[in-house]
C-alpha cells in the first residue's frame, strides 16, 4: 500500500509568486489534514478535510491559503501570493475512518519564500 | 485553546533511559500521542494514550494522567537510531483534531 504522498518536495519561489502543494492520502483515506512547521516550532493544524468537505479550516493563516479537494481524493493548497513567513514545510496526514490518534503523514513540501 | 509543553532538548548515552514531558491544556481531552521525526522528514506515530496509565510496545512506553494534563514517552536502551525529534499531540477540541507540541530534539551519543 502506497503511503501518502506529497509534492513538490521542495519549492523555492519569490515574494509574490503562486505555488500549489499537492498531497495524495493512502487510498481510501476519507480524512485528509494539513499541517505546517515553521523551523523550531510546533506542527501546526491548517485544515481538515473528510471527503472533500472542509472539517475544520480554523488554522488556514489568512485568505492567501486556498485548499481543495474535488471528489475527495488528492488535495491541493495553494498559496497566492506568497510571503516571506509563509516559509516552513508542509506536511499532509490521512487516515481511515474514526481518528484513533494515529495519523499516516507524508515527507512534507519544503516551501522557501525569497 | 489548546496549547502544549515539552522540553525543547534532551541529551542521553547510548543505553540509558530517557524520558520526554509533555503538557497539555485543552478543551475536550480525548487523547494523547506521540510521533517521532527523524532529519525533519514524515513524522511517524508511536503511541497513543486515551486511557489514564501506561502504555508499553517494545523498547518505547508512553504514561498519560488525565487528571494532571500530562503524559510522558519513556525510551529504554537507547539507540543512535533514536536520536530524531519526539512530538506530543492532543486530540481534543470540538472537531477532534490532533493538535501537536514544538517538538523535543533528543541525541543520544556514544
Amino acid at each position: 500500500e502506497a503511503g501518502v504522498t506529497q509534492f513538490p518536495s521542495h519549492s523555492v519561489i519569490e515574494k509574490g509568486q503562486t505555488v500549489t502543494l499537492r498531497c495524495d492520502p493512502i487510498s481510501g483515506h476519507d480524512n485528509l489534514y494539513w499541517y505546517r512547521r515553521v523551523m523550531g516550532k510546533e506542527i501546526k493544524f491548517l485544515l481538515h478535510f473528510v471527503k472533500e468537505s472542509k472539517q475544520d479550516e480554523s488554522g488556514m493563516p489568512n485568505n492567501r491559503f486556498l485548499a481543495e479537494r474535488t471528489g475527495g481524493t488528492y488535495s491541493t493548497l495553494k498559496v497566492q501570493p506568497a510571503e516571506l513567513e509563509d516559509s516552513g514545510v508542509y506536511f499532509c496526514a490521512s487516515h481511515r475512518g474514526v481518528n484513533t490518534g494515529e495519523l499516516f503523514f507524508g515527507e512534507g513540501s519544503r516551501l522557501t519564500v525569497l | 485553546g489548546q496549547s502544549l509543553e515539552q522540553p525543547s532538548e534532551v541529551t542521553a548515552v547510548e543505553g540509558a533511559i530517557v524520558q520526554i514531558n509533555c503538557t497539555y491544556q485543552t478543551s475536550g481531552f480525548y487523547g494523547l500521542s506521540w510521533y517521532q521525526q527523524h532529519d525533519g522528514g514524515a513524522p511517524t506515530f508511536l503511541s497513543y494514550n486515551a486511557l489514564d496509565g501506561l502504555e508499553e510496545t517494545g523498547r518505547f512506553s508512553s504514561f498519560l494522567s488525565r487528571s494532571d494534563s500530562y503524559g510522558y514517552l519513556l525510551l529504554q536502551e537507547l539507540q543512535m537510531k533514536d536520536s530524531a525529534s519526539y512530538f506530543c499531540a492532543v486530540k481534543g477540541g470540538a472537531t477532534n483534531k490532533l493538535i501537536f507540541g514544538t517538538g523535543t530534539l533528543l541525541a543520544v551519543q556514544p
